[in-house]
């Protein structure tokens, strides 16, 4: 069946530095790929997402690559900030009009 | 535009009762997802409507589920009899359906976390 996986599970980085979060996909009939981000208690909440007609996007310091080819898209936050620590998710456009979501990614930002 | 909202945030029951959860959307989304989060795990999809139309259901939606969207607004999913491995977060989601067919943006409420106990 349709199926995200998302590495790593955990990541931890220094204030500044730079996190890379990556994830693969099944279906290669997805073409969209939105990012969450999911604080402790709350909803996940969109930060950036990609359709397959582009290769990459940019917001500020978050950007997004994809290669469909590969079946691979990943997440670049640059210039850490201790409130980016989060759990991170990927998710991959599903044929039931529902995103398939990937395990998540906890990230720690240490200042 | 207030967000998507879901009552009640919190839900402690016990094995067996039945319990009925809200979601309001964003207004004009005409689209509404119900998700559901275990610890750990990312979320998995349970149904969706499109106005009041239920389109698509889950192999994980047991016959112990039942979602409706009546006037196409807001949502309610119910769940009977209770068990245990029924104890996650259920997440709501709204979008606004693209004429050109391509996937829409979906934002969530903040989720409802039920306990069985």
């Amino acid at each position: 069946g349709e199926n995200v996986e998302q590495h790593p599970s955990t990541l931890s980085v220094q204030e500044g530095d730079s996190a890379v979060i990556k994830c693969t996909y099944s279906d290669s009939a997805s073409n969209y790929f939105p990012w969450y981000k999911q604080e402790l208690g709350k909803g996940p909440q969109l930060i950036i997402d990609i359709r397959s007609n582009v290769g990459e996007k940019k917001d500020q310091r978050i950007a997004v690559t994809l290669n469909k080819t590969a079946k691979h898209f990943s997440l670049h936050i640059t210039e850490t900030q201790p409130e980016d620590s989060a759990v991170y998710f990927c998710a991959a456009g599903g044929s039931q009009g529902n995103l398939i979501f990937g395990k998540g990614t906890k990230l720690s930002v240490k200042p | 535009d207030t967000g998507v909202s879901q009552d009640p945030r919190h839900k402690i029951t016990k094995r067996g009762q039945n319990v009925t959860f809200r979601c309001d959307p964003i207004s004009e989304h005409n689209r509404l997802y119900w998700y559901r989060q275990t610890l750990g795990q990312g979320p998995e999809f349970l149904t969706y409507f499109q106005n009041e139309a239920q389109l698509e259901k889950s192999r994980l939606l047991s016959d112990r589920f039942s979602a409706e969207r009546p006037k196409g607004s807001f949502s309610t999913l119910e769940i009977q009899r209770t068990e245990q491995g029924d104890s996650a977060m259920y997440l709501c989601a709204s979008s606004l359906a693209l004429q050109s067919g391509a996937q829409e943006t979906q934002y969530f409420g903040p989720g409802t976390r039920l306990l069985v106990l």
